[in-house]
């Protein structure tokens, strides 16, 4: 079972339109994170949420920890073909060196 | 500087080749890691150098060995691999424990 659920696992949407993603877990997490990755490439940390209830802005990008700490969920708003890739959350289990990743959302905007 | 670097970035060996992964990073980092990724999967964390020691091993196989020379290296020796080992093998540094981990291009390595 994973530890770290995201949904929905591919999106392919046009350019200009809004996407949500959803991170999920049973688990109550001290802090969260999400990364991009593109192929052939490395992640690259995006955000850190670390507070119930905290929502964080990167540009296009909204990220909302959940009340709970159990739960993330990342908004784009008028998505761009630069936004094309694998975004993936994070948790820090038991606050060791170990970083679970999620499932993954591949995400595809075509021009 | 935020950089991880590794090399090489592509590696083809056989299965009775010797050969080994490097990584470097000048953050100051005192943790360092190696994954292991599978194409439309996640990373799967491998090994974890705290200090220059290892403070985590995620039951990987003999065949793959780790080693920190100090706190800016890391590297993966490689031997008598298999087929299924060709993935794309990810190194990743971080300040403290766990958290906001920085992560280099990776090494694709293809095992024939």
């Amino acid at each position: 079972t994973q530890l770290l659920e995201q949904s929905p696992q591919f999106l392919s949407i046009q350019e200009g339109e809004n996407l949500t993603v959803y991170c999920n877990s049973s688990s109550v997490f001290s802090s969260l994170q999400w990364y991009r990755q593109e192929p052939g490439e490395g992640p690259v940390l995006l955000v850190t949420v670390v507070t119930g209830g905290e929502v964080k802005k990167l540009k296009r990008l909204t990220f909302q920890f959940g009340d709970a700490r159990k739960d993330s969920s990342l908004h784009i708003t008028a998505a761009q073909p630069g936004d094309t890739g694998l975004y993936l959350c994070a948790c820090d289990k038991d606050s060791s060196y170990k970083l679970i990743f999620g499932s993954g959302t591949r995400l595809l905007v075509r021009p | 500087d935020t950089e991880v670097t590794q090399t090489p970035k592509h590696l083809v060996m056989g299965m009775t080749n010797k050969k080994s992964l490097k990584c470097e990073q000048h953050m100051g980092h005192r943790a360092m890691y190696w994954y292991k990724q599978k194409a439309k999967k996640p990373p799967e964390l491998m090994f974890v150098y705290s200090y220059e020691k290892l403070s985590i091993n995620e039951s990987v196989p003999s065949r793959f060995s780790p080693e920190c020379p100090n706190s800016s290296l890391l590297n993966l020796h490689l031997h008598a691999l298999q087929p299924e080992d060709s993935a794309l093998y990810l190194c990743a540094s971080s300040h403290n424990q766990g958290y906001e981990q920085y992560f280099g291009p990776g090494t694709r390595l293809t095992v024939t």
